[in-house]
């Protein structure tokens, strides 16, 4: 069975900290991977997708991430977190063989401290 | 676009009690999906809809069923509400993109205790 493991589940960092999420799954065909975030109060949106192709995909609010095939790993980065990134941020895993099937992992909450 | 809407927004039941979820989305898309988050779990997949007039089970669909009413609507319910039903529900809805799940839409959820 596909699982998605988020290595972190509680960070705190200062403001312009840079910040690394971890995140690894089990299935090893070939996946769609993604990265949520859950802002206080408000519903999950998107931050950024991979499907293929450059293995460094950029999305929104300076966030960028990184797949490593070999590794099984789509780690999250920003280099420079502002208090406005608190929040909890989920990595999901969609096997293209599983259907509609997305397995997110257990989430990230964010603390930056301003 | 009000993009996906969830009612009610709060509820409190009585262990054995029913009550129906509501999921509308308004995005025309294929797929809707419901969640439920518990701490530290993440968000497991209760049941999902690729299209109209189907359904199937996702992760954990023990204690629920569900209805799509039509495109824009799925409902989930709780038959008789337990104690490990406390929890977060998101509604979620996607359109596929070349047989490929793409990037999914998300309701404010329903934060439901059972007593």
């Amino acid at each position: 069975a596909q699982s998605v493991s988020q290595h972190n589940h509680h960070v705190i960092l200062s403001e312009a900290a840079s910040l690394e999420l971890g995140c690894n799954y089990s299935y090893g065909g070939t996946v769609n991977l993604f990265w949520y975030v859950q802002y206080p109060g408000q519903h999950l949106q998107l931050l950024l997708k991979y499907f293929s192709g450059d293995p460094l995909v950029k999305g929104i609010k300076g966030f960028e991430a990184e797949f490593i095939k070999s590794k099984f790993s789509f780690n999250l980065r920003k280099p420079s977190v502002q208090w406005s990134d608190t929040a909890e941020y989920f990595c999901a895993v969609n096997a293209r063989t599983g259907g509609f099937k997305t397995i997110f992992g257990a989430g990230t909450r964010l603390f930056v401290k301003a | 676009n009000a993009g996906v809407t969830q009612t009610p927004k709060f509820q409190v039941l009585k262990t054995g009690q029913s009550m129906t979820l509501q999921c509308a989305q308004d995005m025309n898309h294929n797929s809707m999906y419901w969640y439920r988050q518990d701490p530290g779990m993440g968000l497991r997949l209760i049941y999902y809809s690729a299209s109209e007039g189907t359904t199937d089970k996702g992760e954990v669909p023990n204690g629920y069923n569900v209805s799509r009413l039509n495109k824009r609507e799925f409902s989930l319910r709780l038959e008789s509400a337990a104690p490990s039903q406390t929890s977060v529900y998101f509604c979620a809805s996607s359109e596929e993109v070349r047989h490929r799940v793409n990037e999914q839409f998300f309701g404010p959820g329903t934060r439901l205790t059972v007593l």
